[in-house]
């Protein structure tokens, strides 16, 4: 299977600390994005990284990609109970029309 | 405005019925995409369309049929529903081919199959 893992499964933090969720997977991939999904809702694009890339920042968002561990990095910092959501990443391939998802991360951040 | 939009958003029905789930998209995107999510939060790709074509069907049960009318719509027919079928129903699009991979999701319609 494609499917990616992600690590650890759920992650109980308090606000102002940061939250890093990793993500593994098992093909060469063109692209890794994060996902967010509130509960209830659908999932809200937080950030793509290309293969030939190996951070990226996005406000308190920090990405990491190693190609050669095929594993990915999520940090939020300074987390807010507004973070409380769950983090999926998705990997993309080459012709782009499929994109594979893990099985994602349970971020809950206490105020 | 709502980018795209599914309906309906809940769906309560009983087993051996059959039922339709429609997506819009108003980005002006190619690709279209269904997506299972299953109770433990497991997303799997059902099926992808560009440009109105079916690209990807990945082993999804010949009950399923997805229906792409024109490229800012994509339904999914369900007929004869299983118990198993229960979950819930995302749609998305994205532009590819334009390094604009990103996806862009519906809310989510909860199929609950008596």
């Amino acid at each position: 299977s494609q499917q990616g893992e992600e690590d650890p499964q759920a992650l109980s933090i308090q606000e102002g600390e940061n939250a890093t969720m990793n993500c593994s997977y098992k093909t060469s991939i063109n692209n890794l994005q994060w996902y967010r999904q509130n509960s209830g809702r659908g999932l809200v694009h937080l950030i793509l990284i290309r293969s030939n890339e190996r951070e990226k920042h996005s406000g308190r968002l920090r990405v990491t990609l190693d190609t050669s561990k095929k594993s990915s990095s999520l940090l939020i910092t300074a987390s807010r109970a507004a973070d409380t959501a769950s983090y999926f990443c998705a990997t993309g391939y080459t012709g782009g029309f499929k994109t594979i998802f893990g099985a994602g991360t349970r971020l809950f951040v206490k105020a | 405005d709502t980018a795209v939009s599914q309906t309906p958003k809940y769906l309560v029905t009983q087993m051996g019925n059959d039922k339709s789930i429609k997506c819009e998209q108003n980005l002006g995107h190619d690709t279209m995409y269904w997506y299972k999510q299953d109770s433990k939060k497991f997303l799997k790709i059902m099926f992808s369309y560009n440009n109105k074509e079916l690209i990807i069907n990945e082993t999804v049960p010949n009950r399923f049929s997805p229906k792409s009318p024109d490229k800012a719509h994509l339904n999914l027919h369900i007929n004869s529903l299983e118990l198993g079928d229960s979950a819930v129903y995302f749609c998305a699009s994205s532009q590819v081919g334009r390094g604009l991979e990103t996806q862009y999701f519906g809310p989510g319609t909860r199929l609950l199959v008596l």
